[in-house]
């Protein structure tokens, strides 16, 4: 089975750097997935890390250490429009008929204050 | 691409009642996913699809929830009889299976009173 633990809430100030932190126990893994999702809508993709290491993509980045069962997003310049959820997320392993299918995390909702 | 496309977008019924909800996925994409969310559980999936082929259906709360996908544009859900802890966000999403990312629909709201 898979567990997947994050903070339930974090708040921050507009402009600066956050962190979410996401830690997991899986039987089987072949990838850490983080998606934002906007109160009353979709959650949306934002990153993926297979192999060790830091992901960077404009603002956002993503780090896994697959030895420690770790990953964290961490958002920099902070807007306003980044208040939302984020969820981590793991894909199984290909191999136990598990591809493709993701367990999500609670989600941690993030307050961007002014 | 128009992505993924969820009917009804909400959907209001009485306990007892029969409820389906719709879910096209974007195409070529062999994977269907239903999730279902709310604050107490978060997002849980119910079921997926591999090519038209449920592959996992643990996620499946009771018998009164089933799941069809009768070819590769179209998938439905039913809860027969619904009941009011079903009152949730039900999501489809897809994939394909070299696809890091699972597009999500835009969920269908359902209150059951």
């Amino acid at each position: 089975g898979q567990n997947i633990d994050q903070p339930t809430e974090m708040t921050a100030t507009e402009g600066a750097i956050v962190q979410i932190n996401c830690t997991y126990q899986t039987s089987g893994f072949n990838g850490l997935f983080w998606y934002q999702q906007h109160a009353g809508e979709a959650p949306t993709f934002l990153s993926y890390n297979v192999l060790d290491g830091l992901e960077e993509k404009g603002r956002f980045s993503s780090f896994l250490s697959r030895s420690k069962g770790y990953s964290y997003l961490l958002l920099k310049e902070l807007q306003m429009k980044d208040s939302a959820s984020y969820l981590c997320a793991v894909r199984g392993d290909l191999r136990d008929n598990a591809g493709n299918m993701l367990t999500f995390g609670g989600g941690t909702r993030l307050m961007v204050k002014p | 691409d128009a992505g993924v496309i969820q009917s009804p977008r909400h959907e209001v019924t009485e306990m007892g009642q029969e409820v389906t909800l719709r879910c096209k996925p974007i195409s070529g994409h062999d994977y269907l996913f239903w999730y279902r969310q709310t604050m107490m559980r978060g997002l849980e999936l119910l079921i997926y699809f591999n090519n038209n082929v449920p592959i996992d259906d643990s996620g499946m709360p009771e018998d009164r929830f089933s799941a069809k996908m009768p070819n590769a544009s179209f998938s439905t859900l039913k809860i027969q009889p619904s009941e009011p802890r079903d009152s949730a966000v039900y999501f489809c999403a897809s994939s394909t299976l070299t696809d890091n990312e699972q597009f999500f629909g835009p969920g269908t709201r359902l209150t059951v009173l």
